[in-house]
């Protein structure tokens, strides 16, 4: 079965203070592993995808990285409007059903 | 659309009433799928569209949920009789094709007292 696990489920981290979040997943195939930001009331804005093994991307103070089993999301000096939810979700090649699993999330606070 | 459009935005309903949500996708996209979030907790799958038809359905919670896509556009999530149980954000979501990454709109909060 496809799961999908995040941790810490809450965190905070002082200004500058630079940390990790980790996803790791459990899929048959994977075809795509996915970063999603949600701010509270708001639907989740994507962030990042991820398809292979040792793939890296990067977006402002934000580094995605992915192994066979899981992926990090590297916070680099934060700032409090980074503050939020942040989201993986995982997508199953061998999945005829094209759902996209997610985790429930770790809740960032960066404390000024 | 520039982005995923998804009204009402805010919807209080009284328990038994049914309630309908509309999703309007980025043009373009032939991909579409809900989710269902509680407060506090994670995105729940209930369904997705690939076109008009739904090669899924596995998530939807009972047989008062259905939804319908027409035209390879707007796609309608439809709750009868509601409970207080299913007051949630329903968020829609397109992609351009099975293999791309989905994107969110902004959901619409049901409330059922």
């Amino acid at each position: 079965e496809d799961q999908v696990t995040q941790s810490p489920e809450a965190l905070r981290l002082q200004e500058g203070e630079s940390s990790s979040l980790n996803c790791s997943y459990t899929v048959s195939g994977l075809r795509g592993l996915f970063w999603y930001r949600q701010d509270p009331g708001k639907g989740p804005e994507f962030l990042f995808t991820l398809y292979s093994a040792g793939e890296e991307k990067e977006k402002e103070r934000l580094k995605a990285t992915l192994t066979k089993k899981e992926s990090f999301l590297h916070i680099t000096a934060p700032k409090p409007e980074d503050s939020a939810t942040y989201l993986c979700a995982v997508q199953d090649a061998t999945n005829t059903g094209n759902q996209f699993y997610f985790g429930t999330g770790t809740s960032l606070t960066v404390i000024p | 659309g520039a982005g995923v459009s998804q009204s009402p935005s805010n919807k209080v309903t009284e328990k038994g009433k049914d309630v309908e949500l509309r999703c309007d996708p980025i043009s373009g996209h032939t991909a579409l799928y809900w989710y269902r979030q509680r407060l506090g907790q994670g995105l729940e799958f209930l369904i997705y569209f690939q076109g008009n038809s739904a090669p899924d359905k596995s998530g939807l919670p009972s047989d008062r949920f259905s939804a319908e896509r027409t035209g390879e556009s707007v796609s309608t999530l439809t709750i009868q009789r509601t409970q207080q149980e299913d007051s949630a954000v329903y968020l829609c979501a397109s992609s351009f094709g099975v293999m791309n990454t989905i994107y969110f709109g902004e959901g619409s909060w049901l409330t059922v007292v």
